[in-house]
Parts: C-alpha cells; structure tokens; sequence
C-alpha cells in the first residue's frame, strides 16, 4: 500500500524558510491531491495546503502568503516551503494524500517534528 | 476559514455509545457531503475512520459510524473499548480547501 515519509531539517532559524520533502513509495504520485497538514504540540490539526500533480495548488488563506508546494512525478515526490517562520510554525508536519473528488486525507506520513529557534 | 466546532472532550464506559459533534456552517459540512473523521493515539499520525459523512474504509470496524444533519456532522462510536481512548478530529471540504475541528479527546473510563 501506499506510505509517505516526511524528511528534512529538525530545526529552523526564526525568519528562515522551512523546507520539507515527502517522497511517496508503493503507488504512484499521479491522479491525487497530495497535502500538507501541521500539528503545534498539543494542539489540534491545521491543513496547510495541498498540490495536484499537475501543480495546481490550494493553499490555505491564513498561510497563503508564506506556502510554496511543488511536485516531482520523476521522483515520487512532493515538498512544502515556508518562509519567514516564526516560533508559531514550531509543529509536527505530516504529509498525506488527499481524495481527488472529497478530499478525505488518507494515508497519513509519520510526521516530522520541526522546531523554529535560533 | 473558521475551524468546525468539536466538544473538547467525551468520555463513556467499555460497551457504551457515545457520539461525538462537529458543526460547522453551510459553506462546509451543511454544504457538502465531504466529513471525514480521524482518530489519532497519543504520539501518532491520525488515522481516516469515516469518510464522504458515513463511509468507512476497509479495516475500520463497524462499531464506527458517521452521520450529517444540516450543519453538524457526527461520530458515533458503540461497544466501547479500551482501544477507542484517543482523539479525534472532524474535518470538512470547503472552497477548494479542508478544515478541521479542534479535535475531542474520548475517555473510556
């Protein structure tokens, strides 16, 4: 089936960007949406955005000004940048696949946590 | 985009039924029949339980169950069991966009 591993630094300097690749094993990347979803330490969920892999994005409005997600078909993979961090993006980062037609988020990456500190 | 309202916590004993709320408004769960319920355990990534309101997928045991009535979608879980203690968030489909519930923490006493 199909899983989803989150890599990329742990931490991240305050007014830096956040980089985070998810690469996607045992289906193809083609024909879903693939999101990103963030999680502060005991806190609820936040849907950060998700890409198509024709590129076409949705980001969420609260965060569309600092998101970039790309999308490798070559590789099987996907990424998610955020500039201009703050303690606030401090969060356990998932990446996940989205239902082309509901949206519904299924599987799940593990999660990477990524702290935002100098 | 305002998250979906979720009662912070419920809890029951082994063998009961609770149920769980998530309201919303018109633009999401009244506007769309896209509800999808995750459970997450302490240190975990959540885990689809209920998805398009009321389906499950494969895996997912019957004792889970989801319905929608205007504005607010629920989760309703039978024959609790120890196993059921965990989070779990309600999301929605929205303008291009998903937006979750602030989670509810279930207790099986």
């Amino acid at each position: 089936q199909v899983q989803l591993q989150e890599s990329g630094p742990g931490l991240v300097k305050p007014s830096e960007t956040l980089s985070l690749t998810c690469t996607v094993s045992g289906g193809s990347i083609s024909s879903y949406y693939w999101s990103w979803i963030r999680q502060p330490a005991g806190k609820g969920l936040e849907w950060i955005g998700r890409i198509y892999t024709s590129g076409s994005t949705n980001y969420n409005p609260s965060l569309k000004s600092r998101v970039t997600m790309s999308v490798d078909t070559s590789k099987n993979q996907f990424s998610l940048k955020l500039s201009s961090v703050t303690a606030a993006d401090t969060a356990v980062y998932y990446c996940a696949r989205g239902d082309i037609l509901t949206g519904f988020i299924d599987p799940w990456g593990q999660g990477t946590l990524v702290t935002v500190s100098s | 985009q305002s998250a979906l309202t979720q009662p912070a916590s419920v809890s029951g004993s082994p063998g009961q039924s609770i149920t769980i709320s998530c309201t919303g408004t018109s633009s999401d769960v009244g506007g769309y029949n896209y509800v999808s319920w995750y459970q997450q355990h302490p240190g975990k990534a959540p885990k689809l339980m209920i998805y398009d309101v009321s389906n499950r997928p494969s895996g997912v045991s019957n004792r889970f169950s989801g319905s929608k009535s205007g504005n607010t979608a629920s989760l309703t879980i039978s024959g609790l069991q120890a196993e059921d203690e965990a989070d779990y968030y309600c999301s929605s489909y929205t303008s291009s966009m998903l937006v979750f519930g602030g989670g509810t923490k279930l207790t099986v006493l």
